[in-house]
């Protein structure tokens, strides 16, 4: 069955420093992946999405993600983040079951910024 | 402007007492599925839909039913709700397969 890693549970950084949350994913076909963001109270916003092509791929507010077969995972990056950027992460892998397009989400990961 | 739209976005209710969770989405998308958030365990799917009249069940669809009489509504039914449905749900679409979900801004239920 698929699988979504996200092994860090919470992260504080710094405003203006550089941030990467780990995915690690584990499904039998070719992934479809996305990132969505979460802000407190809010519902989910999709970041970015790798269906297939460039494994390096960008999405709103600055962010990027790399898919690594060989590594199976999708990294989420960012240079330079901002007080704004302070929310929940989640990680998801699509899968594709018998008509099913469900979404197999990580747990989350929790970023705090700091001054 | 394209959206999907829950209500209510906040129910407190008694164990046992039947409730509706409505959703519905603009965007004439095919598929439709409940999700529940609980701390720690991300979100489940509960039920998804493929079309009018086609429903099946996720990971998690003990205690919940929905329908699809029309494509751009899919409700989600708690016919005798208990305090382990305590949850943030939601709905959530997407036009055909393989392709990007988009969400609603969820239904905060909590049940005493």
């Amino acid at each position: 069955a698929q699988s979504v890693t996200q092994p860090d549970i919470h992260i504080t950084v710094s405003e203006g420093a550089s941030l990467e949350l780990r995915c690690n994913y584990s499904y039998g076909a070719t992934p479809y992946l996305f990132w969505y963001v979460q802000s407190p109270g809010q519902g989910l916003q999709l970041l970015l999405k790798y269906f297939s092509g460039d494994t390096l791929v960008q999405g709103i507010k600055g962010f990027e993600a790399e898919f690594k077969r060989s590594q199976s995972s999708f990294n989420l990056r960012k240079p330079s983040v901002h007080w704004s950027d302070a929310a929940e992460y989640f990680c998801a892998v699509g899968v594709t079951n018998f008509g099913n397009e469900k979404l197999t989400f990580g747990t989350g990961t929790r970023l705090t910024i700091i001054p | 402007e394209a959206q999907v739209t829950q209500n209510p976005r906040y129910l407190i209710t008694v164990t046992g007492k039947k409730l509706t969770v409505t959703c519905s989405q603009n965007m004439n998308h095919e598929y439709m599925s409940w999700y529940r958030q609980d701390p720690g365990l991300g979100l489940r799917q509960i039920y998804y839909s493929m079309n009018v009249e086609v429903t099946d069940k996720g990971d998690v669809p003990e205690g919940y039913k929905v329908s699809r009489k029309e494509k751009r509504n899919f409700p989600l039914i708690l016919e005798s709700p208990s305090p382990n449905q305590t949850s943030l749900y939601f709905c959530a679409s997407m036009r055909g397969r393989r392709d990007t979900q988009y969400f609603g801004p969820g239904t905060r239920l909590t049940v005493l």
